[in-house]
């Protein structure tokens, strides 16, 4: 089951522009990930965070940026929004860092 | 360098016709393999995971199996309820749940 929820669903930006997408993690999960999914594409992995802590980061640059919270709640941050970052971008939240791990719903970024 | 590939790409069957979807990875060294389902606008529905060769999982009318090199995600008598992209994600050695993903095959059941 999940119980991972993100928000918000939809959002458009400009290019240049900064955005911040939102995760709540099913309840008790402490290790939260997030993908990047274009259009056609598989997920692509960005980072995870474990109790608060960046716990791997995949080959995204640095104007991608996260946070988790001590609820587990996490944040991704992208600035300097380029049209390419146009995507789903996925949250994902398991009990630890070494079981399943369950997708919210995803928040559709559009970067005119 | 890590590379998760499935064929085909898109796939159409009749409802009530069994088919497999097919799953290859090279890996410098396979943790656990994953299948999830995920339906239009989206987010990945988890189906099952695997961790050695010659295991299998089945659920309702799939069934997931794992060999050294691919695995296969078998659906038998598929119903139009199916039809969605099936993911299979690979997690490497040492790398804490932090996933691989083929691009998916994209299937249809016609009823």
């Amino acid at each position: 089951e999940t119980g991972v929820t993100q928000s918000p669903t939809h959002l458009i930006k400009t290019r240049g522009q900064q955005v911040t997408l939102r995760c709540s993690s099913q309840s008790g999960h402490n290790t939260v990930s997030w993908y990047q999914q274009a259009l056609g594409q598989g997920p692509q992995f960005i980072f995870q965070y474990y109790r608060e802590e960046e716990n791997g980061r995949g080959n995204f640059p640095p104007r991608f940026s996260g946070l988790q919270f001590p609820n587990y709640s996490s944040e991704l941050n992208v600035n300097a929004l380029e049209l390419d970052d146009s995507a789903l971008y996925l949250c994902a939240s398991s009990l630890t860092a070494n079981t399943e791990a369950f997708f919210g719903q995803g928040t559709r970024l559009t970067v005119v | 360098e890590d590379q998760v590939t499935q064929s085909p790409e898109a796939l159409r069957l009749q409802e009530g016709e069994s088919s497999s979807l097919n799953c290859s990875y090279t890996v410098s060294g396979l943790r656990g393999l994953f299948w999830y389902r995920q339906d239009p606008g989206k987010g990945p529905e988890f189906l099952f995971t695997l961790y050695s060769a010659g295991e299998e999982k089945e659920k309702e009318r799939l069934k997931a199996t794992l060999t050294k090199k691919e695995s296969f995600l078998h659906i038998t008598a598929p119903k139009p309820e199916d039809s969605a992209t099936y993911l299979c994600a690979v997690e490497i050695v040492g790398s804490a749940r932090q996933l691989t993903f083929g691009s998916g095959t994209q299937l249809t059941v016609l009823p």
